[in-house]
């Protein structure tokens, strides 16, 4: 069975602070992709990173960076130095090859709250 | 470029009434997907279309159906609407259909049934 957890259900930061978002998920496909999106306020998921199942190296982009461990079937994502403009809710979501239907499995989200 | 537009951006109908959603791709992209979002919930996926054919369907009844059109827009149809269709409808396209690519989201069509 194919399940993405993201067991926070909310965060609250004051800015500055750094944050993790946990994202742990399920499949029996050997190669698969991982995906995080940010869902503002006014709706529309943003693209932030894609992984597959075969490139472990963890990954920084600016503020951000992500974890991913394929031993503990876990792809976690760290903002540094947390802004207000990062209050949002993030998605974090599989793909599987074997399937090619285009379906993104997505977990139930974090909202992230960062206070100024 | 533009970016991946839907239509109406809100709608309100009654129960046992028909909805049809529309969608625009970004220019280039051949695949559109539709996903459900409850509130408080991620999304749900509805359906893939690639090169206007059905590739995927997920866990939806029969009143929900999709089709694309040969400019790669398109259409999501559901009948008989149930209080438990209220939900933001989004579109994601890609510019293939594998799985491997991003899909970029447009803003949602929020639908109430009332």
């Amino acid at each position: 069975a194919q399940k993405v957890t993201q067991a926070q259900t909310e965060i609250s930061v004051v800015e500055k602070e750094d944050v993790t978002l946990d994202c742990v998920y399920e499949t029996r496909d050997t190669t698969y992709y991982l995906f995080w999106y940010k869902q503002p306020p006014s709706g529309e998921l943003v693209f932030l990173i894609r992984r597959n199942s075969f490139d472990e190296q963890n990954e920084i982009s600016g503020r951000y960076s992500w974890n991913f461990q394929k031993s503990t079937s876990s792809f976690n994502f760290t903002i540094t130095a947390s802004q207000v403009v990062d209050s949002a809710v993030y998605f974090c979501a599989l793909s599987e090859a074997l399937t090619n239907t285009g379906k993104l499995i997505f977990g139930q989200g974090t909202t992230l709250q960062v206070k100024p | 470029d533009a970016g991946v537009t839907q239509s109406p951006t809100h709608l309100i109908k009654t129960r046992g009434q028909h909805v049809t959603l529309r969608c625009s791709p970004i220019s280039g992209h051949k695949s559109v997907s539709w996903y459900q979002q409850v509130l408080g919930q991620g999304p749900q996926f509805i359906f893939q279309y690639y090169e206007k054919e059905e590739r995927g369907r997920g866990n939806f009844p029969d009143r929900f159906s999709a089709r694309q059109f040969p400019n790669y827009s398109s259409e999501l149809n559901v009948n008989a609407l149930l209080l438990g269709d209220s939900a933001l409808y989004l579109c994601a396209s890609s510019d293939s259909g594998s799985n491997r690519y991003e899909q970029y989201f447009g803003p949602g069509t929020r639908l109430t049934v009332t």
